[in-house]
């Protein structure tokens, strides 16, 4: 997993407040995937990106979620006003530009996210 | 129905033993198949990527993907301690450019 880096690892939030959560992909990997993780539940596809581009976001929550990945910079996904429901371990991951071994994700360490 | 079905166990082997993790789905668009295997409070780590049917090897590992009966296996042959973890299929659509779908993960126990 060496080259995804998430941070920050723990965040402790307050009902709503915000919640930033930013990755920065392996060198050379110019997509970005954000996954959540329920306690004893699968990974959840939320959003996939490039940089400046939004190329599925069908498994975002409609409020509240938003995620970016710009030009410059980490990728962030940003949770507005969150609920304890929220509290969940987020996942990014990224890939390759393309081919045969595109689709294969390589995941960071993840950040855990607890609302109180 | 879920897109991507799996036992989540927990599976408990002892040292040694061939142990076999399944997954089934329900969209026959999937086309690329991946395995993954997270321990506690870890990130996921790719173990093995297919794109055909057939079988991979890889070490102790293979991967076994059966796309007329939408159903992979993972096989891990002389199972060790240190293969306890929680393992997760995963597939999508295409070999790149797609979102990628997992399963609900399998909790194997090696036990010395």
């Amino acid at each position: 997993n060496a080259g995804v880096m998430q941070n920050p690892r723990h965040l402790v939030r307050r009902r709503g407040q915000e919640a930033r959560l930013r990755c920065s992909p392996m060198k050379g990997h110019s997509h970005v995937y954000w996954y959540r993780q329920l306690p004893e539940e699968g990974l959840k596809f939320m959003v996939y990106l490039q940089k400046e581009n939004i190329i599925d976001e069908s498994g975002m929550p409609k409020e509240r979620f938003s995620a970016e990945f710009p030009k410059e910079g980490p990728s962030i996904l940003r949770i507005q006003q969150v609920v304890r429901g929220d509290s969940a371990a987020y996942f990014c991951a990224s890939s390759p530009p393309g081919g045969l071994s595109g689709n294969t994700i390589y995941f960071g360490e993840g950040s855990w996210l607890t609302v109180v | 129905q879920k897109e991507v079905e799996q036992d989540p166990g927990p599976l408990s082997v002892p040292e040694g033993a061939i142990v076999s993790l399944n997954c089934t789905y329900s969209n026959s668009a999937f086309q690329y198949f991946m395995w993954y295997r997270q321990y506690s409070r870890k990130g996921p780590e790719l173990l093995m990527y297919t794109y055909s049917s057939g079988n991979k090897e890889d070490g102790r590992f293979t991967a076994q993907v059966d796309k007329s009966s939408k159903y992979i296996s993972l096989f891990i042959r002389d199972s060790q301690p240190s293969d306890s973890a929680t393992y997760l299929c995963a597939m999508s659509r295409k070999t790149s450019y797609d979102k990628v779908i997992f399963g609900p993960g399998t909790s194997l126990s090696v036990i010395p």
